[in-house]
């Protein structure tokens, strides 16, 4: 079964502070790994694909198969980067965007 | 518009009653997918139509939900005999295709409340 484990409901950081929100995964094939991200009063969209392998507003996150990883990073945290932040996955071939249960961002000044 | 737009954006109904909530996606989009969000969990796919495809309804939690798409165009949630449990948010978004390079656009969601 695919599941998407997002252990942080909440996280705090301030303005400048490196920020990593985790993100494990289980699926026994081979998944697209996706972050979805919603700013206040604005509806989900996506952030970035781990099969672009790009760098959106500063934000970067890299498949790692062997922990089931897919955790974001971003190297010093804006206070525009406050958001709900999904973590998503789809089999590779499929259809099915299966999501984790979201981490809060807030990123103080 | 140019998004996916969903309507109503808030409703509050009794229990017992039914709800039609509506999607319209994307014009050209003909992937059409469903999700709900209960406070603090996470987003719960329901369905999804591709195209003329039958549509994936593994994801609907009991014989009260169901969900119709004409064409590639417009869809309706609905749900009978509604339950407290039902509430959330419904969440609506199309796409171009699936698999490899599909982006999802998400409209903003109706917020069912059922008393």
């Amino acid at each position: 079964a695919q599941r998407v484990t997002q252990p942080e409901k909440l996280l705090s950081v301030f303005k400048g502070a490196p920020v990593e929100l985790k993100c494990n995964y289980s699926y026994s094939g081979s998944p697209e790994l996706f972050w979805y991200v919603q700013y206040s009063r604005q509806r989900l969209q996506l952030l970035l694909r781990h099969i672009s392998r790009e760098s959106i507003k500063g934000f970067t996150a890299d498949l790692n198969k062997g922990e089931t990883s897919f955790h974001l990073k971003k190297p010093f945290a804006q206070e525009e980067d406050s958001a709900m932040y999904y973590c998503a996955l789809a089999p590779l071939y499929g259809n099915k965007l299966v999501f984790g249960a979201g981490t809060i961002l807030r990123v103080k000044s | 518009g140019a998004g996916v737009s969903q309507s109503p954006s808030n409703k509050v109904t009794e229990k017992g009653k039914d709800v039609e909530l509506r999607c319209d996606p994307i014009s050209g989009h003909t992937a059409l997918y469903w999700y709900r969000q209960r406070l603090g969990q996470g987003l719960e796919f329901l369905i999804y139509f591709q195209g003329n495809s039958a549509p994936d309804k593994s994801g609907l939690p009991s014989d009260r939900f169901s969900a119709e798409r004409t064409g590639e165009s417009v869809s309706t949630l609905t749900i009978q005999r509604t339950q407290q449990e039902d509430s959330a948010v419904y969440l609506c978004a199309s796409s171009t295709q699936t698999g490899i390079g599909n982006t999802i656009y998400f409209g903003e969601g109706s917020w069912l409340t059922v008393v």
